[in-house]
């Protein structure tokens, strides 16, 4: 079973819905982070969380809200999705005894606003 | 964080070393050099780190400079699976920046039979 996984692996969705994306992981790191990549480009930070009560804006956070509902659980809202949050969107964790920066991904979710 | 640039694509035979470079001239003392790999639109994958030591595991093998402005990261026997994009990436260990890492576009190598 995958240590990092990610539902729904795509979602095709409409302008002003409300969407939500959940990364749970199975390592047991405390924490967690939301990237998004756009085609041809290198990821972007959103969202990172250093422990369940921990919850920081990264690079590109306008748009987005995270919850850390458990310590394996980190999920990305969009409130009122559009159109260039149009992306494949990742989610990652790290334990703090490896300095915070091995990370590992989840295999991504490719989010479609129409 | 210190800024990296990578070229943006190389090529290798399969079976051959490939050498992967990454100029970091601005990093500073405790900056460490970090490598990923992300295979065709998945996650990205750890590979190897290190701050001013080579260093070698099972992926690869890491040179950094004397001066630390520039680093190699080598697959002693690159295979078809081995293309991919390759980042580099120089963060902090600790800090307000822990964690925070930043992906340029990094250089999408091609490994041909």
């Amino acid at each position: 079973d995958a240590d990092v996984t990610q539902t729904p692996r795509n979602r095709i969705t409409k302008t002003g819905k409300r969407i939500m994306l959940e990364c749970s992981q199975t390592k047991g790191h405390d924490r967690m982070y939301w990237y998004r990549q756009d085609p041809g480009l290198g990821l972007r930070l959103i969202y990172y969380s250093f422990d369940v009560k921990d919850i920081n804006k990264g690079e590109i956070s306008d748009g987005y809200s995270v919850s850390r509902q458990a310590q394996a659980k980190f999920s990305l809202s969009l409130e009122s999705a559009i159109p260039n949050q149009t992306a494949l969107y990742f989610c990652a964790t790290s334990d703090w005894t490896s300095g915070g920066n091995e990370q590992f991904f989840g295999p991504g979710t490719r989010l479609t606003v129409l | 964080d210190a800024k990296t640039t990578q070229p943006p694509s190389m090529d290798c035979a399969e079976g051959r070393a490939a050498n992967l470079p990454c100029n970091h001239s601005t990093i500073s003392g405790n900056e460490y050099v970090y490598w990923y790999r992300q295979i065709h639109s998945q996650g990205p994958q750890y590979i190897i780190h290190g701050l001013k030591n080579n260093e070698t595991n099972e992926m690869a093998s890491l040179i950094i400079t004397e001066d630390r402005k520039s680093s190699t990261l080598i697959l002693p026997h690159a295979t078809l699976r081995d293309t991919a994009v390759y980042y580099c990436i120089v963060a902090n260990a600790g800090g307000t920046s822990y964690g925070k890492l930043t992906f340029g576009q990094g250089t999408i190598l091609t490994v041909h039979p």
